[in-house]
């Protein structure tokens, strides 16, 4: 099991510039969630989705787009960017089962947005 | 409002100097509290999930334990390997699996 994997580790973008931050999960796992994580702030809730299909938002959606088309994947998309957007963003798993509720996340995409 | 505050920020021990972290939380509901533990450039590690008041796990050297409002990750004569930041995150009502995070204990240990 490779676990929960994300693409690319790091990532330098221009004001305005958009990109797709890649996350996988080999569990089997219904739930998958991002986060990004900045100084001070503790990690943040982006978008999560309970399967495929199936998306909402986080605590800090604005300029975030994400879709579930399967199981297994769950991008981020970067519409525009902006310096604010300047993080660490992790991709998080877990299973749906109730009283099992622990997440397992990626090594994350560290971010600047120039 | 919905809030998650750990305590100290940073803690220094020197090797075998056990000490507790603090993880204080205002949620309605309760379902899980979660420990993690973050080394530098990677993600979060999940290393307990307590559910509910009394409740105690353990793993090597460290013990996490629960009440109604706080919950506390003990660390008995700690190695320099112990050393990361230590998170604490909640989910509560009928958000299961929505977590909210605290910021972190960074502990440095030592030799």
């Amino acid at each position: 099991n490779a676990g929960v994997t994300q693409t690319p580790k790091f990532q330098v973008l221009k004001t305005g510039q958009s990109m797709t931050l890649q996350c996988a999960q080999d569990m089997n796992h219904e739930y998958m969630s991002w986060y990004r994580q900045d100084p001070g702030m503790g990690l943040r809730l982006i978008h999560y989705s309970v399967g495929a299909g199936i998306t909402d938002q986080g605590e800090v959606p604005n300029g975030y787009n994400v879709s579930r088309s399967t199981t297994e994947d769950f991008p981020l998309r970067l519409l525009s960017a902006a310096p604010s957007q300047t993080s660490v963003y992790f991709c998080a798993s877990s299973l749906m089962t109730i009283g099992t509720y622990e997440q397992y996340f990626g090594p994350g995409t560290r971010l600047t947005v120039t | 409002e919905d809030q998650v505050t750990q305590s100290p920020e940073a803690l220094r021990l020197q090797e075998g100097e056990s000490s507790s972290l603090n993880c204080s939380y205002t949620v309605s509901g309760l379902r899980g509290l979660f420990w993690y533990r973050q080394d530098p450039g990677k993600g979060p590690e999940f290393l307990f999930t307590l559910y509910s008041a009394g409740e105690e796990k353990e793993k090597e050297r460290l013990k996490a334990t629960l009440t109604k409002k706080e919950s506390f990750l003990h660390i008995t004569a700690p190695k320099p390997e112990d050393s990361a930041t230590y998170l604490c995150a909640v989910t509560h009502g009928g958000a299961t699996n929505k977590l909210i995070f605290g910021t972190g204990t960074l502990l440095a240990v030592q030799p």
